[in-house]
């Protein structure tokens, strides 16, 4: 079964901390995975896309890999700030089969303390 | 990058009717998605809507309880037909397209309470 997984599931930490936020998937056959933030009432604002040939994406402080062949992805956040304080989600997009939208694991929910 | 417009962005309706959920883009697009996102749950894929013939279902969402149209490339509806309260969720509609370059764009979401 294609599955997508985050951890860990939430984190709090002071202002200023680096953090990692990791996303596991099953299945190696992916076209890409992104990351998503999500504000409490909100939508979606994607973050970074990798494309499955892709090894990492960066975007101001934030900066994701792409490891296809062990199925991981981390989301590294540097110097953060309590605004960085919102529900992280990853999402895939398989190429092997299923579903032509994408399937998410069940997020970080990250709290930067000011 | 894509501009979606939901309406409505919320709802608080009576169990055992139907809520007709809009979405709306800036630019036409290939592929249009609904998801589902249960209180203190991620997304789950609905369906699927495509222009011009009957939407995609995920495995556990059925057309009769959730009819979906698309009648062009920029426009779509989802109806949560006869609802309860456990169709309480977040409705988000989503646009994409095939291959690994495309983006992923989220609508604003329909907060539906049912009571």
């Amino acid at each position: 079964k294609q599955e997508v997984t985050q951890i860990p599931a939430a984190l709090s930490v002071p202002e200023g901390e680096n953090l990692v936020l990791n996303c596991s998937f099953t299945d190696s056959a992916i076209y890409n995975l992104q990351w998503f933030r999500q504000d409490p009432g909100k939508g979606l604002t994607s973050l970074l896309l990798i494309q499955s040939s892709q090894r990492e994406q960066t975007s101001g402080r934030l900066n994701a890999s792409l490891d296809k062949s062990s199925g991981r992805s981390t989301l590294y956040i540097a110097a953060s700030q309590p605004g960085d304080s919102a529900t992280y989600l990853c999402a895939v997009k398989w190429s092997g089969g299923g579903a032509d939208g994408l399937t998410f694991g069940k997020g970080t929910h990250l709290i930067i303390q000011p | 990058s894509a501009v979606i417009s939901q309406k409505p962005s919320r709802d608080i309706c009576q169990r055992g009717t139907s809520l007709t959920i809009q979405c709306q883009v800036d630019s036409q697009v290939t592929m249009m998605f609904w998801y589902r996102q249960q209180p203190g749950q991620s997304l789950t894929l609905i369906a699927t809507a495509n222009q011009g013939s009957e939407a995609t279902y995920e495995s556990g969402f059925v057309i009769d309880k959730f009819p979906i149209s698309r009648p062009n490339l920029t426009f779509s509806t989802l109806t949560v037909s006869n609802m309860s309260p456990e169709d309480s969720s977040i409705y988000l509609c989503s646009v994409g397209s095939w291959g690994e370059a495309t983006e992923a764009f989220f609508g604003q979401g329909t907060r539906l309470t049912v009571v």
